[in-house]
């Protein structure tokens, strides 16, 4: 079956620290790849997404994922953290074709910043 | 632009009694819909998903039931609910590959 494992459950930073969070999918095909993040209090958005192209992906807020296919891994980073980085952070897998678009998602990653 | 709504944000419930979630989605048409539980630690559980109107999947077996009576508005309901309905409901609208999400609503069944 298909599947998001993001490895990281709960990360601590210091602010400028350097992140990155993993996730790996299974599956064989064709993947659109997504994070999301949940700050507090606020509803899920997208963060970035891949569907094709160049495999590095930039996203808002500075955020940038890359899309390595031969590991199945599209982790998400950021040179340097703030505290209003501080959120929970979805990756999520679209996989096959046909009209539902249905997502695969992670568990999430709480990461917390901290000033 | 779009946008979509839910309400309402909380909702504290007894056991046993029914439920009804509405979400609505302005800006677009005939956009696929979705229903999530998220539980903190296990991420998000899918539970309906609908391409049409009239048009339900059901993803778990469980105490609810969706329904789509209009192309833009989704709505998620029990008949009685259980204790382990309580969680945070999210819907979710998608264009061609893109899911966008509502603020969610907060059920508490006690």
């Amino acid at each position: 079956a298909q599947s998001v494992s993001q490895h990281n459950h709960h990360v601590i930073l210091s602010e400028a620290a350097s992140l990155e969070l993993g996730c790996n999918y299974s599956y064989g095909g064709t993947v659109n790849l997504f994070w999301y993040v949940q700050y507090p209090g606020q509803h899920l958005q997208l963060l970035l997404k891949y569907f094709s192209g160049d495999p590095l992906v930039k996203g808002i807020k500075g955020f940038e994922a890359e899309f390595i296919k031969s590991k199945f891994s599209f982790n998400l980073r950021k040179p340097s953290v703030q505290w209003s980085d501080t959120a929970e952070y979805f990756c999520a897998v679209n996989a096959g074709a046909g009209n539902n678009r249905k997502l695969i998602w992670g568990l999430g990653t709480s990461l917390a910043v901290n000033p | 632009s779009q946008t979509i709504h839910q309400w309402p944000a909380t909702l504290v419930q007894p056991v046993g009694s029914p439920l009804s979630l509405e979400c609505t989605v302005e800006g677009t048409s005939n956009p696929n819909l979705y229903w999530y539980r998220q539980a903190a630690g296990r991420g998000l559980q899918l539970l309906f998903y609908s391409v049409g109107i009239g048009q339900i999947s059901s993803e778990v077996p469980q105490n609810l039931s969706a329904s789509r009576p209009q192309d833009r508005q989704f709505i998620l309901s029990s008949k009685k609910l259980l204790l382990s309905d309580s969680g945070f409901y999210l819907c979710a609208w998608s264009d061609v590959d893109t899911q966008y999400f509502g603020p969610g609503t907060r059920l508490t069944v006690l």
